[in-house]
């Protein structure tokens, strides 16, 4: 079985611009999370979607967005964006709405490099 | 506010040797923790799960325990490997879906 894929793998963008990521879950799995992960952070919870509904949302200002498709694809959109932004993008599939007991599957990431 | 704080930053052991990585957190009401495997260019896999019952759970040579009452766990690493060089993230999770709290990580060096 595949596992969760995620394109592009590299991103460069200069500030003001936007992006778009895209995340295919493993087969079969209805939830996708997305994750921000920065050396000085760590991972941060950006959004959960299930059943192509958003169901939490962590602390990321507006300009951070996604979507879930029926097959469960998602996308997740950043408009203006900023040099903080720079991070690696990181989603994360589950079989059903995510309880902590779940396990989540990452995907390799998005390296998005802001100038 | 809701932390976990792993220790140390970084380390760098010989191959064969072991090593212990720590976990402290914060977070309250507890559901469970885990550690993930992060390698370079990947997203994390997980390691192990606890819960608050639990005091110690094994996986191959990567064992992790918990001590809920001081709010500490630990990953021990037994023979290291060069493959083992990653990152090891500690993870608690709150009982509400998707309360997850991340520490930054120990990144391990394991060199010949």
């Amino acid at each position: 079985k595949a596992g969760v894929t995620q394109t592009p793998r590299y991103l460069i963008k200069t500030r003001g611009q936007q992006v778009t990521l895209s995340c295919s879950p493993i087969s079969g799995h209805r939830s996708v999370s997305w994750y921000q992960q920065t050396p000085g952070q760590g991972l941060q919870f950006l959004f959960e979607y299930f059943s192509e509904t958003q169901r939490n949302k962590g602390n990321f200002p507006g300009r951070f967005s996604g979507r879930q498709f029926s097959n469960s694809r998602s996308e997740m959109n950043v408009s203006t964006l900023e040099l903080g932004d720079s991070a690696l993008y990181l989603c994360a599939s589950s079989l059903n709405f995510y309880t902590p007991q779940d396990t989540q599957y990452f995907g390799p990431g998005t390296r998005l490099t802001v100038l | 506010k809701n932390q976990v704080e792993q220790s140390p930053q970084s380390l760098i052991i010989l191959e064969g040797k072991n090593c212990t990585l720590q976990c402290n957190y914060t977070v309250s009401p507890f559901s469970n923790l885990r550690w993930y495997k992060q390698d370079t260019g990947r997203g994390p896999v997980s390691l192990t799960i606890m819960t608050f019952s639990e005091n110690t759970k094994s996986n191959g040579r990567y064992t992790a325990t918990l001590d809920a009452d001081t709010k500490q766990s630990s990953l021990h690493i037994t023979a290291s490997q060069l493959s083992d060089s990653a990152s090891y993230i500690c993870v608690v999770s709150a009982p509400a879906a998707s309360k997850l709290t991340f520490g930054t990580g120990t990144r391990l060096q394991v060199t010949l």
